[in-house]
């Protein structure tokens, strides 16, 4: 099945730092989404991005698709950014999600 | 919209009983998945419906597992005899076509 790899694994920022996450995956797909979940828990769904840019707020992702990978930035990071951030992928022809291993992201005062 | 409701938040049952849970999805979303998360992975795919029909069942979902979604509203997930490893939060998401996903609270099972 298809691999989706995230990167870095941890991030450790300051308040105020600029961040760039990074997704990998091995084969083409029709549906990419970023997601945060947040110490609590919940999934919260940032950026339906199959290709292209989108921006809101202080993040931006970008799809490139015939590279097979993702960027997901967030700009002055603030300490409600903490948590972990998933990319998720679907292959054309199957409905399912599938989730990286995600990045772990800490952002102290 | 009241987002996707999840319910219990929490349930603990022995080894061997049968637990349910119920997922609220967005009401005019027709696509329902459940996923199962353990600690430190990504969620994993379980069963997805299009408005009734269940069309998509990952190996995962064993033959203890069953999921309905009646007249294409709410969901159910049973798992019979559940087992230690069964010990996870359990995830309902809802979309409608290819959008993105909305994701509940979860349901957080423990077995002991």
């Amino acid at each position: 099945g298809i691999q989706v790899e995230q990167s870095p694994p941890d991030l450790i920022l300051q308040e105020g730092a600029n961040s760039t996450l990074r997704c990998n995956f091995s084969d083409s797909v029709n549906n990419l989404q970023w997601f945060h979940q947040n110490p609590w828990g919940q999934l919260i769904n940032l950026f339906y991005i199959p290709s292209g840019t989108k921006q809101n707020g202080r993040l931006s992702a970008t799809t490139v698709a015939t590279e097979r990978y993702s960027l997901l930035y967030i700009s002055s990071s603030q300490t409600t950014d903490s948590g972990v951030y998933f990319c998720a992928v679907r292959n054309t022809g199957f409905q399912k999600l599938v989730f990286g291993t995600g990045t772990r992201l800490l952002v102290s005062p | 919209d009241t987002g996707v409701s999840q319910d219990p938040r929490h349930k603990i049952t022995k080894r061997g009983q049968n637990v349910t849970f119920r997922c609220d999805p967005i009401s005019e979303h027709n696509r329902l998945y459940w996923y199962r998360q353990t600690l430190g992975q990504g969620p994993e795919f379980l069963t997805y419906f299009q408005n009734e029909a269940q069309l998509e069942k990952s190996r995962l979902l064993s033959d203890r597992f069953s999921a309905e979604r009646p007249k294409g509203s709410f969901s159910t997930l049973e798992i019979q005899r559940t087992e230690q490893g069964d010990s996870a939060m359990y995830l309902c998401a809802s979309s409608f076509s290819r959008r993105g996903y909305t994701f509940g609270s979860g349901t957080r099972l423990t077995v002991v």
